[in-house]
């Protein structure tokens, strides 16, 4: 069976700070990858997907950046933090064809001070 | 940017009324659309996807339509229980591997 997981859960982090949060699945190849972003009162926002290693695609510009240097693994990353990243920060994957469902990893809550 | 709009946003019932919810999309170049529930303190899970205009998905208590000529979906849920209690999410996807969300409807069910 396929499972996914992400971490950390939980942070804290000051503005300026660097940001890395990581994602991996298990139990499946080639999947679709996806990052989104809850923030306060908000719905899913899309912010980076990716159909194979190496190949990203950003929909919102901003200072986060992502990497898939294997496969099954999928990195969210800042080199500066600001306020307005804080959020609840989810993962997910689907098989790389057809209409599928999204998987979600179990999120991770990043709070900038 | 895709439009995907949600209503209500929120939504309070008591136990064991029936309640349903909407979900609007672009009507064009449609490829799927998808429903979740999302729990607290859990991931989002799938309920349904759709595919095919007129489409009516069932699961238990929870059931949803799909009008994609003019761009709407509808959720209900039939007696709705304490358990209910969830946010609703509908996602909307295009051609390409973007699944657009909505808003959510916070739903709470009480006993």
């Amino acid at each position: 069976s396929q499972t996914i997981h992400q971490w950390p859960a939980t942070l804290v982090q000051p503005v300026g700070s660097p940001l890395s949060l990581e994602c991996t699945v298990e139990g499946t190849s080639n999947p679709n990858l996806y990052w989104y972003r809850q923030a306060a009162g908000r719905g899913l926002q899309l912010l980076f997907y990716s159909v194979g290693i190496g190949q990203i695609s950003s929909e919102v510009p901003q200072n986060l950046s992502a990497s898939r240097p294997q496969d099954r693994q999928f990195i969210l990353s800042s080199k500066k933090l600001l306020l307005s990243d804080s959020g609840f920060y989810l993962c997910a994957w689907r098989r790389g064809v057809g209409t599928g469902e999204l998987f979600f990893g179990e999120g991770s809550r990043l709070t900038v001070l | 940017i895709l439009n995907v709009e949600q209503s209500p946003q929120s939504l309070h019932v008591q136990e064991g009324d029936s309640t349903n919810f909407t979900c609007s999309f672009p009507s064009s170049n449609f490829y799927a659309l998808h429903w979740y529930r999302w729990e607290t303190a859990k991931s989002p899970e799938a309920l349904f996807v759709m595919t095919l205009n007129g489409d009516e998905k069932k699961k238990g208590r929870i059931s949803a339509t799909l009008n994609t000529k003019e761009g709407y979906s509808y959720l209900y849920i039939k007696g709705s229980q304490p358990e209910d209690s969830a946010t609703y999410l509908c996602a909307f996807w295009n051609a390409g591997n973007m699944l657009t969300f909505g808003g959510g409807t916070r739903l709470m069910v009480k006993p």
